[in-house]
């Protein structure tokens, strides 16, 4: 059973940096195809992809938001880790966790995700 | 990158109605880098088609997906009350991966 949970602060004052955690289960990010990346969706919004990191370190990034972001994987703890610098109120949004599968770029399993608010 | 463009914006139907969503790229996406989401109100979003017509794990084959190069269509045969949400469509043809604007599928 393949299971992701985000994990992070609800809430980061503006100029700070996000870090969030993706912890997942029921797969390996050892293994070919597999990735795991993350979107967000600001209140009432679509989705925006942010970044995707694969089984055999490939990163990629949003082109408008590749400057803030890094993506890194741990993968004995079976998590990713996404942050974002310089965070801004337009930056509220929940944030997902998602597997990809590199063989057909899509995201079959989700996580729950997490509500991020930028207030001073 | 590759704009992906749905419409309507909001469909208002009722149960038991055929639903037709369209995706429009503004480029050719290959047909196995297309899939199709489906949010209901706070809820995570959950892959229903991939690879333009592939229905995931678990769906209903009253959902399907069809279109090739810039034109692709969700379709939704007969609306059952749990199918009323927000719809995306998504590409990976392309770097970096996109996804459409949403369609609402409103009870009317």
């Amino acid at each position: 059973q393949v299971t992701l949970r985000e994990s992070g602060p609800a809430l980061v004052k503006p100029t700070q940096t996000l870090t969030l955690t993706c912890t997942f289960s029921g797969f390996s990010l050892t293994t070919t195809d597999m990735c795991v990346g993350w979107v967000r969706q600001p209140p009432g919004k679509a989705l925006e992809w942010l970044a995707r990191i694969d089984w055999n370190g490939d990163k990629y990034y949003s082109t408008s938001l590749k400057t803030r972001l890094t993506i890194s994987k741990d993968t004995s703890k079976n998590q990713v880790v996404l942050t974002m610098t310089n965070m801004d109120p337009v930056d509220t949004a929940t944030y997902y966790c998602a597997r990809i599968r590199h063989s057909g770029g899509f995201l079959d399993y989700w996580g729950q995700g997490s509500l991020v608010t930028v207030s001073s | 990158e590759v704009v992906l463009t749905q419409s309507p914006g909001t469909l208002s139907l009722s149960p038991g109605e055929r639903a037709t969503l369209s995706c429009r790229a503004s480029e050719t996406v290959r047909s196995p880098y297309l899939a199709w989401y489906q949010q209901r109100p706070g809820q995570a979003p959950r892959l229903l088609i991939y690879g333009t017509s592939s229905r995931a794990t678990g769906i209903p084959d009253r959902f399907s997906g069809s279109g090739s190069e810039t034109d692709f269509t969700l379709t939704i045969s007969r609306l059952e009350p749990e199918d009323f949400a927000v719809y995306y469509c998504q590409q990976y043809y392309s770097s970096p991966l996109t996804f459409g604007g949403g369609t609402k599928v409103e009870i009317k």
